[in-house]
Protein backbone atom coordinates (compact mmCIF):
# COMPACT_ATOMS: atom_id res chain seq x y z
CA UNK A 1 0.00 0.00 0.00
CA UNK A 2 0.97 3.52 -0.22
CA UNK A 3 3.46 5.41 2.35
CA UNK A 4 3.38 9.10 3.19
CA UNK A 5 6.08 10.60 5.21
CA UNK A 6 5.59 14.52 6.15
CA UNK A 7 8.77 16.98 7.46
CA UNK A 8 9.00 18.28 9.64
CA UNK A 9 6.74 17.47 12.66
CA UNK A 10 6.96 20.71 14.44
CA UNK A 11 7.79 24.18 12.56
CA UNK A 12 8.30 27.59 14.54
CA UNK A 13 8.12 30.90 12.41
CA UNK A 14 7.72 34.33 13.23
CA UNK A 15 5.01 35.86 11.95
CA UNK A 16 5.25 37.38 7.93
CA UNK A 17 7.73 34.70 7.55
CA UNK A 18 6.72 31.70 5.07
CA UNK A 19 6.42 28.25 6.21
CA UNK A 20 7.27 24.79 4.20
CA UNK A 21 6.01 21.83 4.58
CA UNK A 22 7.45 18.46 2.60
CA UNK A 23 5.86 15.12 2.08
CA UNK A 24 6.93 11.71 -0.16
CA UNK A 25 4.86 9.73 -1.06
CA UNK A 26 5.65 5.79 -2.60
CA UNK A 27 3.34 4.36 -4.88
CA UNK A 28 3.17 6.06 -8.54
CA UNK A 29 -0.48 5.33 -8.95
CA UNK A 30 -1.14 8.21 -5.94
CA UNK A 31 -2.63 11.30 -8.32
CA UNK A 32 -4.37 13.50 -5.72
CA UNK A 33 -3.12 15.01 -2.66
CA UNK A 34 -4.85 16.95 -0.25
CA UNK A 35 -3.92 19.08 2.12
CA UNK A 36 -5.49 19.65 5.55
CA UNK A 37 -5.32 22.21 8.74
CA UNK A 38 -6.46 20.96 11.94
CA UNK A 39 -7.02 23.47 14.47
CA UNK A 40 -7.32 22.45 18.19
CA UNK A 41 -9.90 20.12 19.38
CA UNK A 42 -11.69 20.55 15.51
CA UNK A 43 -11.20 18.24 12.87
CA UNK A 44 -9.38 18.39 9.58
CA UNK A 45 -10.61 21.37 6.99
CA UNK A 46 -9.10 20.47 3.09
CA UNK A 47 -7.92 23.76 2.58
CA UNK A 48 -6.12 23.26 -0.62
CA UNK A 49 -5.28 20.00 -3.26
CA UNK A 50 -3.38 19.27 -6.26
CA UNK A 51 -3.69 16.35 -9.04
CA UNK A 52 -1.04 14.51 -10.72
CA UNK A 53 -1.80 16.53 -13.86
CA UNK A 54 -0.87 19.91 -12.46
CA UNK A 55 2.63 20.76 -10.97
CA UNK A 56 1.75 23.58 -9.13
CA UNK A 57 -1.27 25.41 -7.50
CA UNK A 58 -1.96 28.67 -5.47
CA UNK A 59 -4.30 29.67 -3.32
CA UNK A 60 -3.79 33.29 -1.81
CA UNK A 61 -0.99 32.69 0.57
CA UNK A 62 -1.27 28.73 0.07
CA UNK A 63 0.35 26.95 -2.50
CA UNK A 64 1.02 23.30 -3.21
CA UNK A 65 3.85 22.23 -5.44
CA UNK A 66 3.86 18.44 -6.75
CA UNK A 67 6.99 16.60 -8.32
CA UNK A 68 6.04 12.98 -9.63
CA UNK A 69 9.13 12.08 -11.13
CA UNK A 70 10.40 12.62 -7.35
CA UNK A 71 7.47 11.71 -5.68
CA UNK A 72 7.01 14.40 -3.30
CA UNK A 73 5.05 17.34 -3.02
CA UNK A 74 4.76 20.43 -0.52
CA UNK A 75 2.83 23.38 1.25
CA UNK A 76 3.68 26.40 0.96
CA UNK A 77 2.14 29.62 3.72
CA UNK A 78 3.91 32.58 2.89
CA UNK A 79 2.49 36.07 4.80
CA UNK A 80 2.40 33.34 7.75
CA UNK A 81 -0.19 34.79 10.62
CA UNK A 82 -1.03 33.80 14.05
CA UNK A 83 -4.02 32.06 12.51
CA UNK A 84 -2.18 29.94 10.78
CA UNK A 85 -1.15 27.82 13.48
CA UNK A 86 -2.70 24.60 13.15
CA UNK A 87 -1.50 20.88 12.58
CA UNK A 88 -1.17 20.47 8.99
CA UNK A 89 -1.49 17.00 7.28
CA UNK A 90 -0.73 16.14 3.55
CA UNK A 91 -2.45 12.77 1.98
CA UNK A 92 -2.25 10.77 -0.75
CA UNK A 93 -5.03 8.77 -2.80
CA UNK A 94 -4.51 6.24 -5.98
CA UNK A 95 -6.20 5.88 -9.19
CA UNK A 96 -7.55 2.76 -8.17
CA UNK A 97 -8.52 3.17 -4.62
CA UNK A 98 -9.57 6.80 -4.81
CA UNK A 99 -11.44 6.82 -1.26
CA UNK A 100 -8.62 5.73 0.58
CA UNK A 101 -6.55 8.29 1.73
CA UNK A 102 -3.44 7.85 3.71
CA UNK A 103 -2.28 10.67 6.07
CA UNK A 104 0.78 11.86 6.59
CA UNK A 105 2.13 12.02 10.27
CA UNK A 106 1.15 15.85 10.63
CA UNK A 107 3.22 19.29 11.26
CA UNK A 108 2.68 21.06 13.95
CA UNK A 109 3.14 24.84 12.94
CA UNK A 110 3.77 27.74 15.61
CA UNK A 111 3.76 31.23 14.24
CA UNK A 112 5.14 33.34 16.89
CA UNK A 113 3.49 36.91 16.71
CA UNK B 1 -26.23 24.49 8.80
CA UNK B 2 -23.19 22.20 10.18
CA UNK B 3 -21.98 20.09 7.36
CA UNK B 4 -20.95 16.70 8.91
CA UNK B 5 -21.71 16.11 12.51
CA UNK B 6 -21.71 13.47 15.04
CA UNK B 7 -22.69 13.11 18.86
CA UNK B 8 -21.54 13.13 21.17
CA UNK B 9 -18.39 15.45 21.27
CA UNK B 10 -16.94 13.53 24.47
CA UNK B 11 -17.68 10.22 25.45
CA UNK B 12 -16.00 8.75 29.02
CA UNK B 13 -16.77 5.16 29.42
CA UNK B 14 -15.69 1.73 31.08
CA UNK B 15 -13.46 -1.00 29.57
CA UNK B 16 -15.61 -3.54 28.91
CA UNK B 17 -18.65 -1.09 28.10
CA UNK B 18 -20.64 -1.15 24.46
CA UNK B 19 -20.92 2.46 22.57
CA UNK B 20 -22.29 4.13 19.52
CA UNK B 21 -21.31 6.84 18.09
CA UNK B 22 -23.33 8.54 15.39
CA UNK B 23 -22.73 10.71 12.02
CA UNK B 24 -24.83 12.65 9.86
CA UNK B 25 -24.06 15.12 7.15
CA UNK B 26 -26.15 17.24 4.92
CA UNK B 27 -24.18 17.66 1.91
CA UNK B 28 -25.90 14.94 -0.43
CA UNK B 29 -22.65 13.37 -0.45
CA UNK B 30 -22.72 9.46 -1.28
CA UNK B 31 -19.35 8.28 0.06
CA UNK B 32 -18.95 8.36 4.48
CA UNK B 33 -16.13 7.36 6.26
CA UNK B 34 -14.74 6.45 9.59
CA UNK B 35 -11.07 7.73 10.95
CA UNK B 36 -9.09 7.07 14.52
CA UNK B 37 -6.80 10.14 15.26
CA UNK B 38 -4.51 8.61 17.77
CA UNK B 39 -2.98 10.15 20.66
CA UNK B 40 0.11 11.18 18.42
CA UNK B 41 -2.11 12.76 15.99
CA UNK B 42 -1.96 10.08 13.84
CA UNK B 43 -4.89 9.84 11.27
CA UNK B 44 -5.82 6.36 9.55
CA UNK B 45 -9.06 5.12 8.13
CA UNK B 46 -11.57 2.48 9.69
CA UNK B 47 -13.97 1.84 7.09
CA UNK B 48 -16.05 3.46 3.96
CA UNK B 49 -19.47 3.15 2.86
CA UNK B 50 -20.71 4.10 -0.12
CA UNK B 51 -24.79 4.41 -0.59
CA UNK B 52 -24.91 2.08 2.64
CA UNK B 53 -22.48 -0.52 0.89
CA UNK B 54 -19.44 -0.99 2.89
CA UNK B 55 -16.33 -0.29 0.49
CA UNK B 56 -13.27 0.41 2.76
CA UNK B 57 -13.23 -2.01 5.81
CA UNK B 58 -9.13 -1.67 7.25
CA UNK B 59 -7.50 -3.99 9.77
CA UNK B 60 -9.62 -3.16 12.59
CA UNK B 61 -11.19 -5.24 15.22
CA UNK B 62 -14.61 -6.92 14.51
CA UNK B 63 -15.44 -5.51 18.41
CA UNK B 64 -16.16 -2.21 15.86
CA UNK B 65 -19.18 -2.27 13.65
CA UNK B 66 -20.41 0.39 11.01
CA UNK B 67 -23.74 0.78 10.17
CA UNK B 68 -25.34 2.88 7.65
CA UNK B 69 -29.04 2.99 7.85
CA UNK B 70 -29.15 5.50 4.84
CA UNK B 71 -26.59 7.57 2.77
CA UNK B 72 -26.43 10.83 5.04
CA UNK B 73 -26.03 8.76 8.28
CA UNK B 74 -23.09 6.58 9.41
CA UNK B 75 -22.70 4.80 13.04
CA UNK B 76 -19.78 3.32 15.00
CA UNK B 77 -20.78 1.14 17.68
CA UNK B 78 -17.64 -0.61 19.54
CA UNK B 79 -18.44 -3.66 21.77
CA UNK B 80 -16.36 -4.57 25.05
CA UNK B 81 -14.12 -1.20 25.04
CA UNK B 82 -10.63 -1.16 25.46
CA UNK B 83 -8.49 0.72 26.59
CA UNK B 84 -6.53 0.94 23.66
CA UNK B 85 -9.62 1.93 21.67
CA UNK B 86 -8.93 5.68 23.83
CA UNK B 87 -8.97 8.32 20.38
CA UNK B 88 -10.63 11.01 18.71
CA UNK B 89 -13.00 9.45 16.16
CA UNK B 90 -13.96 11.30 12.91
CA UNK B 91 -16.23 10.89 10.16
CA UNK B 92 -15.90 12.21 7.38
CA UNK B 93 -17.79 12.45 3.70
CA UNK B 94 -17.18 13.37 0.05
CA UNK B 95 -19.19 13.07 -3.18
CA UNK B 96 -19.36 10.34 -5.32
CA UNK B 97 -17.36 11.92 -7.87
CA UNK B 98 -15.23 14.37 -6.35
CA UNK B 99 -12.23 13.13 -3.88
CA UNK B 100 -12.91 16.02 -1.09
CA UNK B 101 -13.39 14.67 2.29
CA UNK B 102 -14.92 16.75 4.86
CA UNK B 103 -14.77 15.93 8.40
CA UNK B 104 -16.80 16.35 11.32
CA UNK B 105 -15.68 17.97 14.28
CA UNK B 106 -14.51 14.46 16.09
CA UNK B 107 -15.41 12.43 18.75
CA UNK B 108 -13.04 11.84 21.81
CA UNK B 109 -13.28 8.35 23.56
CA UNK B 110 -11.99 8.08 26.49
CA UNK B 111 -12.02 4.13 28.28
CA UNK B 112 -11.18 3.96 31.97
Amino acid sequence: GENVEQHPSTLSVQEGDSAVIKCTYSDSASNYFPWYKQELGKGPQLIIDIRSNVGEKKDQRIAVTLNKTAKHFSLHITETQPEDSAVYFCAASTSYNFNKFYFGSGTKLNVKP
Amino acid sequence: DTAVSQTPKYLVTQMGNDKSIKCEQNLGHDTMYWYKQDSKKFLKIMFSYNNKELIINETVPNRFSPKSPDKAHLNLHINSLELGDSAVYFCASSPATIREQYFGPGTRLTVT
